[in-house]
């Protein structure tokens, strides 16, 4: 399977523990972004990461969230204290370089959080 | 700030039928306009726009855009239950690399 790789698909967590996604990009993709959808909401942009470096994160709240995409392995959202707030369905999307692309982004599977 | 709005919310109609959805968007900067499918899961990627006036096909799936009027539309026809699903529109700024979603349009093709 060549496609954009989430893990876990589904994520219980109690108030307070810390919830941690895992996005693989596609076979060849150097660009990494994470969406969150919200019940009944649509999807909002987090955050933009390249392997090690966070180039945008205007979509991130201050507190709790964190992600990184290091030099080996997946990408990796954090969210630290969850709050049931947190409840989400989280998109990761993968795209080659801009040079070889027009832009065009293609979704994981997304990984379902939910806070009780 | 930028905005998406795509209409109508949602439609119900019955196979066979045409379906023509909309979405228009107010970006600085703007670089392409994005079409996706979002069944159960994750969004599909359909077509990206970048060029006024040239109509992009696949199968029954048509999309064009309008970069004076700052709108686009995804005609689908000959609907086919399989169709059902939320339409998402998106739109990228010429510096950076976000998505920025509509609301979607929920289509639901009845039997």
């Amino acid at each position: 399977n060549a496609g954009v790789m989430q893990n876990p698909r589904h994520l219980v967590r109690r108030r307070g523990q810390e919830a941690r996604l895992r996005c693989s990009p596609m076979k060849g993709h150097s660009h990494v972004y994470w969406y969150r959808q919200l019940p009944e909401e649509g999807l909002k942009f987090m955050v933009y990461l390249q392997k090690e470096n966070i180039i945008d994160e205007s979509g991130m709240p201050k507190e709790r969230f964190s992600a990184e995409f290091p030099k080996e392995g997946p990408s990796i959202l954090r969210i630290q204290q969850v709050v049931r707030g947190d409840s989400a369905a989280y998109f990761c999307a993968s795209s080659p370089s801009i040079r070889d692309s027009g832009g065009e982004q293609y979704f994981g599977p997304g990984t379902r959080l939910t806070v009780t | 700030e930028d905005k998406v709005v795509q209409s109508p919310l949602s439609l119900v109609v019955h196979e066979g039928d045409t379906v023509t959805l909309n979405c228009s968007y107010e970006v600085t900067n703007f670089r392409s306009l994005l079409w996706y499918k979002q069944e159960k899961k994750a969004p599909t990627f359909l077509f990206m726009l970048t060029s006024s006036g040239i109509e992009k096909k696949s199968g029954r799936l048509s999309s064009i855009l309008d970069k004076k009027e700052l709108f686009s539309i995804l005609n689908i026809t000959a609907t086919q239950t399989g169709d059902s699903a939320i339409y998402l529109c998106a739109v990228i700024k010429a510096a950076g690399n976000k998505l920025t979603f509509g609301g979607g349009t929920r289509v639901l093709v009845k039997p």
